[in-house]
C-alpha cells in the first residue's frame, strides 16, 4: 500500500517555465488537496478536489491549475513559474464525508524557481 | 476570518520536563487534528479529536479538545530528544459547502539532552 505518492521530489525551474507536479493515491480517497508550505507560515491550501471531476480553489490558487479525471490522480500545474512559487508542495488525501478523517500526506516536492 | 493560532511558535526545553502547546481556533468546529513534522520530512498524523472533552494519548504525548473554549492542548510529559519536531494543529471547517482544514503556523519544539 503506497499511500500518497508525489513526483518529483526536487525540481528547479526557470522563471516562466511550466511544469506539472504529480500526485497519486491508492486508498480510494475522495478528498485530495494541494498545499504549499513556506517557512513560518504553516500550510496554505492551493486547490482541492472532493471527487473525480470536481475541483475548487483554496486560499492561494493564483498561478496554479488542477484537474481530477480519476479518483487516484490529482496533478498540479504551474502555468508560468515565478520566484514567489519557490516552496515545498504537499499533496494530501482523505476519505470524504463528515466524519473526522485526517489527511494522509505525500512526501513533498521541493520546488525552486530561479 | 477563520484562524487557528498556536502558541508558543518556538519552544526549547530540557529532557525530562513537561510542557503544553496550545491551539486556539476562531471557528465552530468539533474536529481537530494534530500532526508532527520532522525537518525536511512530510507530515505525520498524531491525533484526531472528534468531540468536546476528547482526550487521546500516545506515549509521552496527550491531546485534548475543549470545543466550547475552542481550545486544544498537546501536553508533553517527561520530554525526550526524539520528540523534537514541529507540531501542527488543524481544524475542520466548512468552506464553500466542503470541509477543509485550517492550519496553525506550527510549534517548533527542540528538546535538549
Amino acid at each position: 500500500n503506497a499511500g500518497v505518492t508525489q513526483t518529483p521530489k526536487f525540481q528547479v525551474l526557470k522563471t516562466g517555465q511550466s511544469m506539472t507536479l504529480q500526485c497519486a493515491q491508492d486508498m480510494n480517497h475522495e478528498y485530495m488537496s494541494w498545499y504549499r508550505q513556506d517557512p513560518g507560515m504553516g500550510l496554505r491550501l492551493i486547490h482541492y478536489s472532493v471527487g473525480a471531476g470536481i475541483t475548487d480553489q483554496g486560499e492561494v490558487p493564483n498561478g496554479y491549475n488542477v484537474s481530477r479525471s480519476t479518483t487516484e490522480d490529482f496533478p498540479l500545474r504551474l502555468l508560468s513559474a515565478a520566484p514567489s512559487q519557490t516552496s515545498v508542495y504537499f499533496c494530501a488525501s482523505r476519505r470524504g464525508g463528515q466524519l473526522g478523517y485526517g489527511y494522509t500526506f505525500g512526501s513533498g516536492t521541493r520546488l525552486t524557481v530561479v | 476570518e477563520l484562524k487557528v493560532e498556536q502558541n508558543p511558535l518556538f519552544l526549547s526545553m530540557q529532557e525530562g520536563k513537561n510542557y503544553t502547546i496550545y491551539c486556539n481556533y476562531s471557528t465552530t468546529s468539533d474536529r481537530l487534528y494534530w500532526y508532527r513534522q520532522d525537518p525536511g520530512k512530510s507530515l505525520e498524523s498524531l491525533f484526531v479529536l472528534l468531540s468536546n472533552g476528547a482526550v487521546k494519548q500516545e506515549g509521552r504525548l496527550m491531546a485534548s479538545l475543549d470545543t466550547k473554549a475552542r481550545l486544544s492542548t498537546l501536553h508533553i510529559t517527561a520530554a525526550v530528544h526524539d520528540l523534537s519536531a514541529t507540531y501542527f494543529c488543524a481544524v475542520d471547517s466548512k468552506i464553500n459547502s466542503n470541509y477543509q482544514l485550517i492550519w496553525g503556523a506550527g510549534t517548533k519544539l527542540i528538546i535538549k539532552p
